[in-house]
């Protein structure tokens, strides 16, 4: 399968507990999106990089959050000190360069927090 | 802030007919893109329209673009009950510089009944 993946698929963690989700693009994209979808809502972004260089975050994400994409390829999305608000599905996209490239989206991690 | 906005929210049709769902947005835009999104599912991308095009077509879809309005719509001809989902309208912006994000709408939830 050469799509987006995401890992894992489901998390269920307690609150004030640190979570790390991962996201594996599909290998030659340069760009890799994270989204946050709760539920009848569409997609919010987050934040968005470029190779490994983060060059947009959203006011959503808080210093609770932090993402990285160290090497340019898989990246990873951080949530310390979760609360219920975090419960949502995390979304990882990724596309090439240019304007007009499609986004190609995993399955997404979805992240309950009790 | 979600840049688009689908309607109707709901909408529920007898298979075979024809289904058309509207997307408005604020800003100009690079692109559209149209996305469907199965119950707990990623998203699947299904057309990407681009500012400088007025309508295109695939399969049994087909988008419009209409700019001097912000607007866009989706029409899935002689519907299955298999297109029974969530469809959303991503508008594609670049911000500044080589920035560039997709942002969501909040999307029209889809019944095709049989």
């Amino acid at each position: 399968d050469t799509g987006v993946s995401q890992d894992p698929r489901h998390k269920i963690t307690k609150r004030g507990q640190n979570v790390t989700f991962r996201c594996d693009p599909i290998s030659e994209h340069n760009r890799l999106y994270w989204y946050r979808q709760t539920l009848g809502q569409g997609p919010e972004f987050l934040t968005y990089f470029q190779n490994e260089a983060q060059l947009e975050k959203s006011r959503l994400l808080s210093d609770r959050f932090s993402a990285e994409r160290p090497k340019g390829s898989f990246s990873t999305l951080e949530i310390q000190r979760t609360e219920q608000g975090d419960s949502a599905m995390y979304l990882c996209a990724s596309s090439l360069m240019g304007q007009g490239a499609e986004a190609f989206f995993g399955q997404g991690t979805r992240l309950t927090v009790v | 802030s979600q840049q688009g906005e689908e309607d109707p929210q709901a909408l529920s049709i007898q298979e075979g007919e024809n289904a058309t769902m509207n997307c408005s947005y604020k800003t100009s835009i690079n692109n559209l893109q149209w996305y469907r999104q199965n119950s707990g599912r990623g998203l699947v991308h299904l057309i990407l329209i681009r500012s400088n095009e007025r309508e295109k077509h695939s399969g049994r879809l087909r988008v419009t673009l209409d700019t001097s309005k912000k607007s866009s719509s989706l029409l899935i001809t002689a519907s299955r009950a298999a297109d029974t989902a969530s469809y959303f309208c991503a508008t594609g912006l670049n911000s500044g510089g080589s920035n560039y994000k997709l942002t969501f709408g909040k999307g029209t939830l889809l019944t095709v009944n049989p």
